[in-house]
């Protein structure tokens, strides 16, 4: 069965700085889609980036991108110039291409992020 | 465009009663799921279903039943409310495009509170 793993329960920045959050995934797929989702305190899901696995380019949207290390199993997303806006909850999901797996999201356990003004 | 929609945002109910969470989407997508988020759990699947007229398990489906009512609507309901079942539940539905990166699109939630 696939895990992701986020191993910082919460994490906090400096308004304008960067910051990076980290997810580890398992699993014996090698054709897969890893998220970021992001969740503010009013709760809602959005989306903040895909990577797809067979592109080695790390995907970028704006102030967002990742490190992808598909050897190592491993998915950052880097904040840049983080604003107060980006305070929330992020989510890490991991998705096999495969519609025998249904498309089901499998999450990580979520990292709190704290930005101070 | 509502997206996808839920109903109610909030219900207390007392252990042994009984309750059915709507869930609607416009977006005339084939899939939907039900998920539930618990502190430090993250997201679990509960039941979803890839098209209309299916329904599956997912990770944590005892004591919830899902219907799928027609291509907009997937319902879950609690037959006997347990305490464990105290919880926020999202609906999401996902877009098939047949490119690259279909997207789940979440609901607004339900917070269940189950006493």
């Amino acid at each position: 069965a696939q895990t992701v793993t986020q191993s910082q329960p919460e994490m906090s920045v400096q308004e304008a700085e960067t910051v990076t959050l980290s997810c580890t995934y398992d699993t014996s797929e090698s054709d897969y889609y890893l998220f970021w989702y992001k969740q503010p305190p009013s709760r809602q899901m959005i989306l903040v980036i895909r990577q797809e696995a067979y592109k080695q380019q790390n995907a970028t949207e704006n102030r967002f991108s990742v490190n992808f290390q598909k050897a190592a199993k491993s998915f950052s997303l880097k904040i840049s110039d983080s604003q107060l806006g980006d305070a929330a909850m992020y989510f890490c999901a991991y998705r096999a291409n495969s519609g025998g797996s249904n498309y089901k999201l499998t999450f990580g356990k979520g990292t709190l992020l704290t930005v101070n003004p | 465009n509502a997206g996808v929609t839920q109903t109610p945002k909030f219900q207390v109910l007392k252990t042994g009663q009984s309750m059915t969470l709507q869930c609607a989407q416009d977006m005339n997508h084939n899939s939907m799921y039900w998920y539930r988020q618990d502190p430090g759990m993250g997201l679990r699947l509960i039941y979803y279903s890839a098209s209309e007229g299916t329904t599956d398990k997912g990770e944590v489906p005892n004591g919830y039943n899902v219907s799928r009512l027609n291509k907009r609507e997937f319902s879950l309901r609690l037959e006997s409310a347990a305490p464990s079942q105290t919880s926020v539940y999202f609906c999401a539905s996902r877009r098939q495009t047949g490119l690259a990166g279909d997207e789940q699109f979440f609901g607004p939630g339900t917070r269940l509170t189950v006493l």
